[in-house]
C-alpha cells in the first residue's frame, strides 16, 4: 500500500521568505512522488516529480524537492515566496500500477505582503 | 494545443437522480482518469481508462461508473445520487502507454456537482 501525509494543513509565509511544505510517504515499493499545485478555480498543475533518478528534483516556478529515503520524506521548498504562489499544494504518490495517483490532504499556502 | 476539457462546469442535481459528466482529453492522449475532490476526503481516485478499457479502479461503490469511447473521450456516471456525492470531479489525461513515472497527467478544471 502507498500513502502520503502532508504534515501541515496551512502554512503562512511573508513574501520574499523561504517556503517549506512537508510531506512524508509510505510505500511498499520504490515510489514515484509528485507535487501538484491547485490555484482557485483552476486545474491541478504538476510542479515536479521524483522517479528514482536525482534525489534533488527541480520544478517549475523555482520550486524544488528532495527525496530522502531514510526519512521517507519529500519536502517542497522555494527560496523566496511570491504572492502568486498562494495556492493549495498536494504531495502525491503513484499507485503500484503506475497509472493512478494517491493524493495527500493538501497544504494551503498563504503569502502575505 | 487544447487542454483537458470537462463539461459541464457546474451541475445541480436532486438526490436520487443520476448524472453524466464528460471529459475530452488532450489530443493524442489515450488514458483518462477521474478523481473526486471533497473538503472532507480530499482527492480520491475513481477509475482510469485506456483504449476503451478500465485499467484501474478506486474504492467507490458501484453507483459510480465510467466508459471511454474510441476517440478517447470519457464519461462518468453516478446513479442514485446522494448528498455526499457533492464534489468537484476532476478528469486527467495522459499518453497512457507508459506509467505516470514517465509521462505526465494533465488535469481539467473539473465539474462542480451539487446534490440537493
Amino acid at each position: 500500500a502507498q500513502s502520503v501525509t502532508q504534515l501541515d494543513s496551512h502554512v503562512s509565509v511573508s513574501e520574499g521568505t523561504p517556503v517549506l511544505l512537508r510531506c512524508n510517504y509510505s510505500s511498499s515499493y520504490s515510489p514515484s512522488l509528485f507535487w501538484y499545485v491547485q490555484h482557485p478555480n483552476k486545474g491541478l498543475q504538476l510542479l515536479l516529480k521524483y522517479t528514482s533518478a536525482a534525489t534533488l528534483v527541480k520544478g517549475i516556478n523555482g520550486f524544488e524537492a528532495e527525496f530522502k529515503k531514510s526519512e521517507t520524506s519529500f519536502h517542497l521548498t522555494k527560496p523566496s515566496a511570491h504572492m502568486s504562489d498562494a495556492a493549495e499544494y498536494f504531495c502525491v504518490v503513484s499507485s503500484s500500477s503506475g497509472y493512478a495517483l494517491n493524493f495527500g490532504k493538501g497544504t494551503s499556502l498563504l503569502v502575505t505582503p | 494545443k487544447a487542454g483537458v476539457t470537462q463539461t459541464p462546469r457546474y451541475l445541480i442535481k436532486t438526490r436520487g437522480q443520476q448524472v453524466t459528466l464528460s471529459c475530452s482529453p488532450i489530443s493524442g492522449h489515450r488514458s483518462v482518469s477521474w478523481y473526486q475532490q471533497t473538503p472532507g476526503q480530499g482527492l480520491q481516485f475513481l477509475f482510469e481508462y485506456f483504449s476503451e478499457t478500465q485499467r484501474n479502479k478506486g474504492n467507490f461503490p458501484g453507483r459510480f461508473s465510467g466508459r471511454q469511447f474510441s476517440n478517447s473521450r470519457s464519461e462518468m456516471n453516478v446513479s442514485t445520487l446522494e448528498l455526499g456525492d457533492s464534489a468537484l470531479y476532476l478528469c486527467a489525461s495522459s499518453l497512457g502507454g507508459a506509467s505516470l513515472r514517465d509521462t505526465e497527467a494533465f488535469f481539467g478544471q473539473g465539474t462542480r456537482l451539487t446534490v440537493v
